[in-house]
């Protein structure tokens, strides 16, 4: 199975700051790769796919980069409604795998 | 405006069975990758299954014999079969689409397995 590995685990960050969340593939994944947001007690939400399409109606702030077995998800500016858990998702074999979450906490 | 309502959760005895409905408006189960994932309690997610346009399936090992996927064409709905459960079963249930990724998600079903 391919493991994913996020970092950090969490992360304190004011409005306004720029927060990067990487992800890491135990192996090669080309770029089948999906990053979601989740705010507690609702269903995730699509925002980025193939590693750096931006998902229609998702702000712009939010951008996803990497190929292979590195990849980044990066918001540029932290807004109040940004503050949520953040996984990432390998699609290239099976079984599909996600990352153990990045929980964004307000400073 | 795509909507997934899932259905069938509940507290269910270990070794019990139940059966998750996710009824599908704005997209057709049937042309899309449909897949249940799910949430344990403060855990991160888990993808269980999927089920191909073309129809072929693919599970997670930790279900792998003991959950069926499938979907009725003719009422827009996915299934997921899941028997022998055990307690760590117990999760979140949502039923999401449409492709590699989860484009689309509904609000969940839970499903508590516990004597």
């Amino acid at each position: 199975d391919i493991q994913m590995t996020q970092s950090p685990s969490s992360v304190s960050a004011s409005v306004g700051d720029r927060v990067t969340i990487t992800c890491r593939a135990s192996q090669g994944i080309k770029s089948w790769l999906a990053w979601y947001q989740q705010k507690p007690g609702k269903a995730p939400k699509l925002l980025i796919f193939d590693a750096s399409s931006l998902q229609r109606g998702v702000p712009s702030r939010f951008s996803g980069s990497g190929s292979g077995t590195d990849f980044t998800l990066t918001i540029s500016s932290l807004q109040p409604e940004d503050f949520a858990t953040y996984y990432c998702q390998q699609a290239n074999s099976f079984p599909w795998t996600f990352g153990q979450g990045t929980k964004v906490e307000i400073k | 405006e795509v909507q997934l309502v899932e259905s069938g959760g509940g507290l269910i005895q270990p070794g019990g069975s139940l059966r998750l409905s996710c009824a599908a408006s704005g997209i057709t189960v049937s042309s899309n990758y449909m897949s249940w994932v799910r949430q344990a309690p403060g855990k991160g997610l888990e993808w269980v299954s999927v089920i191909y346009s073309g129809g072929s399936t693919y599970y997670a090992d930790s279900v792998k014999g003991r959950f069926t996927i499938s979907r009725d064409n003719s009422k827009n709905t996915l299934y997921l079969q899941m028997n022998s459960l055990r307690v760590e079963d117990t999760a979140v249930y949502y039923c999401a689409g449409a492709g590699r990724s989860f484009d689309y998600w509904g609000q969940g079903t839970l499903v508590t397995v516990s004597s």
